[in-house]
């Protein structure tokens, strides 16, 4: 069965610093592209950044792009989520998913997400 | 850049069908993928690729995408479809994923 876990959220001040973390199991992690996904409360989901399997591709959205950085770890099946210079936009919960990534892209396991509140 | 735009909510009775849009600018030349969300849980996949189920989810659910419009249909709607649903896409264009604003299906 696949699952995804993820950790590392909480509260932090504006312009602080938060890695997520989502740990893997259940599938070769390694082979597949995987996602960050948030949603503000409230709101719709909205696309943070992907990387490729092997990790060597990334891709961001323009709205985190230069404060938050993906990478991965796949000798031990676990993403992460840099996140710096943190607005009280950022507001959100964080899921990541398994991306399927050839012709379209799109997330076929989602995890249940962590809560990142941004707030003075 | 490229918008996808769904209706804020449909309602449907029991046992009806309900046709949830999602519209863009020629989206019938990306693929369309769907996912429901219902309070407190994570989003599932429901239809990929325009109108492929992945295992588990009902034959009720299909989907369709020419010219500007792709659709979501739910045929003999139950209480249990109640959620939020979101259509996505990639947009080669700019590698960027995108995702319409949800529409919240209403089960009357």
């Amino acid at each position: 069965e696949v699952q995804l876990l993820e950790s590392g959220g909480g509260l932090v001040r504006p312009g602080g610093s938060l890695r997520l973390s989502c740990a893997a199991s259940g599938f070769t992690f390694g082979s597949y592209a995987i996602s960050w996904v948030r949603q503000a409360p409230g709101k719709g989901l909205e696309w943070v950044s992907t990387i490729s399997g092997g990790g060597s591709d990334t891709y961001y959205a323009d709205s985190v792009k230069g404060r938050f950085t993906i990478s991965r770890d796949n000798s031990k099946n676990t993403l992460y989520l840099q996140m710096n210079s943190l607005r009280v936009e950022d507001t959100a919960v964080y899921y990541c998913a398994r991306w399927v990534a050839s012709s379209g892209w799109y997330g076929d396991h989602w995890g249940q997400g962590t809560l990142v509140t941004v707030s003075s | 850049s490229y918008v996808l735009t769904q209706p804020p909510s449909v309602s449907v009775a029991p046992g009806q069908t309900a046709r949830i849009t999602c519209g863009g600018n020629n989206i019938g030349s990306k693929s369309v993928h769907w996912y429901q969300q219902k309070p407190g849980q994570a989003p599932v996949l429901v239809i990929y690729y325009d109108n492929d189920r992945p295992s588990g989810i009902p034959e009720r659910f299909s989907g369709s995408n020419s010219g500007n419009t792709a659709t979501l249909t739910i045929s003999r709607v139950e209480a249990g479809d109640e959620a939020d649903y979101s259509c996505q896409v990639w947009d080669s264009s700019s590698d960027h994923v995108l995702f319409g604003g949800g529409t919240k299906l209403t089960v009357l």
